[in-house]
C-alpha cells in the first residue's frame, strides 16, 4: 500500500471550514484514498473515500487531484466534536480483505 | 450500519497474568478481521490479520506465541495477551471486513480495549 504524509497538527475556527491534506505521490492506479478519524480513546470511524472523483457525503467532501498524488479532506463547518486525530489511509480496493496501513495523521484542533 | 463491538472496553491485570479481548462483528458475516495496537500518542499499529477457520497472519516483530488470535467463527474474533507484562498496557483495536455485492471491502473498527498491566 503506498505511504501517505500529512501534516502532524492544524487548528481551525469553529464553524470555518477545516481543510487537510494529504499527499500519495505513489499511489497506484487500483489505489483508493480513505479517511478515518479516531476521537481520544475511541476506535477510528470511517469518513470518507474516493478513487479519482471528488467525493461528498454528509460529513465532509474529499478533493482528490487530477494526478491523484494527493487529496483534501474538507469539514465544511467544523464543530468542536471535530477535534481529532484525522488519518488518510490508501488501499487496494479489495486488496487484503481491507487491510489498512495508518500514518501519523494530522490531529485537528477546532477552537472556539 | 455495520457494528463491531469489543469487550472488554478496559482491563486491569496483574503482570503474568493472561487476558482475552473480544470482538465481535454485531450485524454481518465477517471473513477477516484485523487486530492493531495504539501506544499513547502513537498511530494504529497493525498487529495481525486474522481469518475465520485459519491460523493468523502476524505482522513482522509481533509475537505470535505471546498474541494468540482466535477466529472461530464469523462474527467473533478473540485476542489473547499471554503472561501480560507492563509494557504490553495499551489500546487494542479490532476492525471488521465486510465484502461488498461488487467485492469492495469495507473496514469497520470497533471501540477499542484499553489494558493496563500492573
Amino acid at each position: 500500500d503506498a505511504k501517505t504524509t500529512q501534516p502532524p497538527s492544524m487548528d481551525c475556527a469553529e464553524g470555518r471550514a477545516a481543510n487537510l491534506p494529504c499527499n500519495h505521490s505513489t499511489i497506484s492506479g487500483n489505489e483508493y484514498v480513505y479517511w478515518y478519524r479516531q476521537i481520544h480513546s475511541q476506535g477510528p470511524q470511517y469518513i470518507i473515500h474516493g478513487l479519482k472523483n471528488n467525493e461528498t457525503n454528509e460529513m465532509a467532501s474529499l478533493i482528490i487531484t487530477e494526478d491523484r498524488k494527493s487529496s483534501t479532506l474538507i469539514l465544511p463547518h467544523a464543530t468542536l466534536r471535530d477535534t481529532a486525530v484525522y488519518y488518510c489511509i490508501v488501499r487496494g480496493y479489495n486488496t487484503n480483505a481491507g487491510k489498512s496501513t495508518f500514518g501519523d495523521g494530522t490531529t485537528l484542533t477546532v477552537k472556539p | 450500519g455495520a457494528v463491531v463491538s469489543q469487550h472488554p472496553s478496559w482491563v486491569i491485570c496483574k503482570s503474568g497474568t493472561s487476558v482475552k479481548i473480544e470482538c465481535r462483528s454485531l450485524d454481518f458475516q465477517a471473513t477477516t478481521m484485523f487486530w492493531y495496537r495504539q501506544f499513547p500518542k502513537q498511530s494504529l499499529m497493525l498487529m495481525a490479520t486474522s481469518n475465520e477457520g485459519s491460523k493468523a497472519t502476524y505482522e513482522q516483530g509481533v509475537e505470535k506465541d505471546k498474541f494468540l488470535i482466535n477466529h472461530a467463527s464469523l462474527t467473533l474474533s478473540t485476542l489473547t495477551v499471554t503472561s501480560a507484562h507492563p509494557e504490553d498496557s495499551s489500546f487494542y483495536i479490532c476492525s471488521a471486513s465486510r465484502s461488498g455485492t461488487s467485492g469492495f471491502n469495507e473496514q469497520f473498527f470497533g471501540p477499542g480495549t484499553r489494558l493496563t498491566v500492573l
